[in-house]
């Protein structure tokens, strides 16, 4: 299994420009979350998605769109990138989400992305 | 969602046990306790998790207090390859804080 795949690995947009940060998981896990990670900073959750079809805001959601269309893929859309989204981003997934569940979360290497 | 605090940074000597605290007062009872870490230039990787009696795995233990309003995560005996930044994480959401800096020194 690959696990949780990101691409690009690294990405420089311009101001005002869009882009969409892919991210892939082979492990039919049904939650999927993206976070942004900034310099010597913890990690924030940006979106979240509990399975195809279903996506929720999590703490910084501002800037960003998100659709989950299959149980697969979660990709997140930078509609006009700004310097402050400057970041590297995380996608994870993991089996379930939900009152006493176990929740390990399994996650992909990271985008590090500038904008200038 | 209930928070957690853990010291800023620990350091340790190579091959010496290390004991990094969480202090989780507000935990709910259903709420899981997990530890992650994460190397340098890498994603989060799963450490452990526990409810309410202590665990063991290959990589570390996990002592949860009765009361479960804390836990210390142990590494029995600390690598170079440990350094990390450690999270300590209750509940579904998996909030992260800004996590514990583990320094080892050889």
């Amino acid at each position: 299994n690959a696990g949780v795949t990101q691409t690009p690995k690294f990405q420089v947009l311009k101001t005002g420009q869009s882009m969409t940060l892919q991210c892939a998981q082979d492990m039919n896990h049904e939650y999927m979350s993206w976070y942004r990670q900034d310099p010597g900073m913890g990690l924030r959750l940006i979106h979240y998605s509990v399975g195809a079809g279903i996506t929720d805001q999590g703490e910084v959601p501002n800037g960003y769109n998100v659709s989950r269309s299959t149980t697969e893929d979660f990709p997140l859309r930078l509609l006009s990138a700004a310097p402050s989204q400057t970041s590297v981003y995380f996608c994870a997934s993991s089996y379930s989400i939900g009152g006493a569940a176990k929740n390990i979360q399994y996650f992909g290497a990271g985008t590090r992305l500038s904008v200038l | 969602d209930a928070k957690t605090t853990q010291p800023n940074s620990m350091e340790s000597n190579e091959e010496e046990p290390v004991h990094l605290p969480c202090n989780h007062s507000t935990i709910s009872g259903t709420d899981y306790i997990h530890w992650y870490r994460q190397l340098p230039s890498q994603g989060p990787e799963y450490v452990i998790h526990g409810l309410t009696s202590n665990v063991n795995n290959r990589m570390a233990s996990l002592a949860i207090a009765e009361d479960r309003k804390s836990s210390t995560l142990i590494l029995h005996r600390a690598t170079l390859r440990d350094a990390a930044v450690y999270y300590c994480i209750l509940g579904n959401k998996l909030v992260f804080g800004a996590g514990t800096i583990l320094r080892v020194k050889s």
